[in-house]
């Protein structure tokens, strides 16, 4: 069975400091593929950034990058110079099979709050 | 512009009653699903369908019911035999030939009284 864990429900963090959000993951499946989303108090989902299970470089999206590690089934999000619109949930998924056509495993979520 | 539509946004039902919600699409994806929401659970998967005419349940199906009988539209039935319906309701759609990225639409707010 596939399975994401996000160890920290909560975190408050001080403005233009770096943020690490920690996701682990457990699946059988070589080929797999790991997502961050956000979700601010409105309630829509944003997709944040992707690494794929045999991409050798860490993804990197703007103020976000995926630290990818793999042997430890790792894939903690971080943020650079936290912005005071970066307080929402944040959300890490897993797809498990070829091509995502059976959706994504969500983890509960880490509730993130920047401090001015 | 690209997206998927959510409606209604907030919907109230009283217990015992059917309730459908309504869920479209013009990206052209093939893939659709169907997610619910509860405080501290994150997000949990009720029914998929990978194409028109097809679906298949997910995890926590129990009490809903999908059609597929266009490529755009996946609406969902929360029906009097889910237990426990009050939840966030979110619909996605995702291009299966790529990464699997899931498009969200805003999401459906129900409240049974």
């Amino acid at each position: 069975a596939q399975k994401i864990t996000q160890t920290q429900p909560g975190m408050f963090v001080q403005e233009k400091e770096a943020v690490t959000l920690d996701c682990t993951y457990d699946t059988s499946d070589p080929s797999y593929g790991l997502f961050w989303y956000k979700q601010p108090s409105s309630g829509e989902m944003i997709f944040l950034i992707y690494q794929g299970s045999y991409d050798q470089q860490n993804a990197t999206e703007g103020r976000y990058s995926l630290n990818f590690q793999k042997a430890r089934k790792s894939a903690n999000l971080v943020i650079s110079a936290s912005q005071l619109g970066d307080s929402a949930m944040y959300f890490c998924a897993l797809r498990y099979s070829g091509g995502g056509a059976d959706g994504l495993t969500f983890g509960k979520g880490t509730h993130l709050i920047i401090q001015p | 512009d690209g997206g998927i539509t959510q409606s209604p946004k907030y919907l109230f039902r009283k217990e015992g009653q059917n309730v459908t919600l309504s869920c479209e699409q013009n990206l052209n994806h093939d893939a659709m699903y169907w997610y619910r929401q509860d405080p501290g659970q994150g997000l949990r998967l009720i029914y998929y369908s990978q194409i028109v005419n097809d679906f298949q349940k997910g995890d926590i199906a129990e009490g809903y019911s999908v059609s597929r009988e266009k490529k755009e539209s996946f609406p969902l039935t929360v029906t009097s035999a889910q237990k426990n319906p009050t939840a966030f309701y979110l619909c996605a759609s995702s291009d299966r030939h790529y990464t699997g990225e899931l498009f969200f639409g805003e999401g459906s707010r129900l409240t049974v009284l």
